[in-house]
């Protein structure tokens, strides 16, 4: 799998988007970009993918460069619930079983 | 609808005592299986998957064995732990067909002491 490199931790004010980045330059044509979250003591939870075109359901937008070497979650409406570590992964679901190599992801913290 | 389950959500063990976590998914047939391993203040890593009944690969050398005895059940165990096999269990789950992503248990959070 691509290594993808996202920043340690963010803020955010509640009710205000929050995009949270991630590199992925080495990624290959094959592997998706995923997006998971886990809130603390909990199970990872799947939020959302894409291999080049944007992508947008009930949670959130996934926005994926032309070069697909980076990508940008979006929240559009943070609320304190959204509180959690945000796990970016770039993935061949076809080559890896559905295997999943997460990184330290980003910690997002919404703000009253 | 599906739905994965695990138990126990708390265990508090000593070491050199033997471990059996198990993991059940309702819902499905034939589905992939995992578990994973997160130490405090450290990522997931993937410790075992599973794609059928007594299918098992360990992606990474420890101390615990993983087993499938029914195709919708998934157990870890170790016979005897030590400190470092402390952390939070989660077990995970996703279609052979690949048509949605992996979901996840609740986790067990094992203390060795």
């Amino acid at each position: 799998d691509a290594k993808t490199t996202q920043p340690p931790s963010m803020d955010c004010a509640e009710g205000r988007a929050a995009n949270l980045p991630c590199n992925h330059s080495t990624i290959s044509g094959n592997e998706y970009v995923y997006w998971y979250r886990q809130i603390h003591s909990q199970g990872p939870q799947y939020i959302i993918h894409g291999l080049k075109n944007n992508e947008t359901n009930e949670m959130a937008s996934l926005i994926i460069t032309e070069d697909r070497k980076s990508s940008t979650l979006i929240l559009p409406h943070a609320t304190l619930r959204d509180t959690a570590v945000y796990y970016c992964i770039a993935n061949d679901r076809g080559s890896t079983l559905g295997r999943l190599y997460f990184g330290r992801g980003t910690q997002l913290t919404v703000w009253p | 609808s599906q739905t994965i389950h695990q138990w126990p959500a708390t265990l508090v063990q000593p070491v050199g005592s033997p471990l059996s976590l198990e993991c059940t998914v309702e819902g499905t047939s034939n589905p992939n299986l995992y578990w994973y391993r997160q130490a405090a203040g450290r990522g997931l890593q993937l410790l075992f998957y599973s794609v059928g009944i007594g299918q098992i690969s360990s992606e990474v050398p420890q101390n615990l064995s993983a087993s499938r005895p029914q195709d919708r059940q998934f157990i870890l165990s170790s016979k005897k732990l030590l400190l470092s096999d402390s952390g939070f269990y989660l077990c995970a789950w996703n279609p052979r067909d690949g048509l949605t992503e992996s979901a996840f248990g609740s986790g067990t959070q094992l203390s060795v002491l």
